[in-house]
């Protein structure tokens, strides 16, 4: 079974600092796509960034960017300059290449990010 | 463009009774996903939808059930309620069903019941 694993429940940075917010996955597949979600309080979840399994370069969003090491499985976002707006649970997301079959999404546990200004 | 919008936004029901929640897509959206979101389990994926056709189905008891129509608009019901069925629940849509799909999500039915 597929599996998304968040192992910082919380976590906490200083405005204008960085922070890296760690996930690891499990999977046999050898295609996917890797997600990060943010879900501001009470209001809707939006996607930071993903990442192509094919693709070696690491994506990047503005201050947003990750660090993909698919033979450990492993899929960081670091968050540069940190912004009091950053403030959020992130999730950590898998969904498998099954040909373009599912848009299923598997969710890890979530990160609890604060912002201290 | 208007994003997906969920209805009602809250609900309270009690044990036993039947609930349904809308999702209407982004326009031109035709697949759409829902998903149960508990502070103990967390987000689970319940069902997909495109084009009117359930195509995948996530491990929910089959209280839960869904559907889809030709306005891409879905509905998810459940019936005999229980209170571990308190949850945010979660529609999300994307254009097509594929590999270069994002996903847009809704802001979320809670119900709560009692």
């Amino acid at each position: 079974a597929q599996t998304v694993t968040q192992s910082q429940p919380e976590m906490s940075v200083q405005e204008a600092e960085t922070v890296t917010l760690s996930c690891t996955y499990d999977t046999s597949e050898s295609d996917y796509y890797l997600f990060w979600y943010k879900q501001p309080p009470s209001r809707q979840m939006i996607l930071v960034i993903r990442q192509e399994a094919y693709k070696q370069q690491n994506a990047t969003e503005n201050r947003f960017s990750v660090n993909f090491q698919k033979a450990a499985k492993s899929f960081s976002l670091k968050i540069s300059d940190s912004q009091l707006g950053d403030a959020a649970m992130y999730f950590c997301a898998y969904r498998p290449n099954y040909g373009g079959a599912t848009n299923k999404l598997i969710f890890g546990t979530g990160t609890l990010l604060a912002v201290q200004p | 463009k208007a994003g997906v919008t969920q209805t009602p936004r809250y609900l309270i029901k009690t044990r036993g009774q039947q609930v349904t929640l809308s999702c209407s897509p982004i326009s031109g959206h035709r697949s759409v996903s829902w998903y149960q979101q508990t502070p103990g389990q967390g987000l689970q994926f319940l069902f997909e939808y495109f084009s009117e056709t359930q195509r995948n189905k996530g491990n929910f008891p089959g209280r839960f059930s869904g559907r889809q129509f030709s306005n891409s608009r879905s509905e998810m019901n459940v019936s005999t309620l229980e209170l571990g069925d308190s949850a945010l629940y979660l529609c999300a849509s994307s254009l097509q069903q594929g590999e270069q799909e994002t996903q847009y999500f809704g802001p979320g039915t809670r119900l709560l019941v009692l």
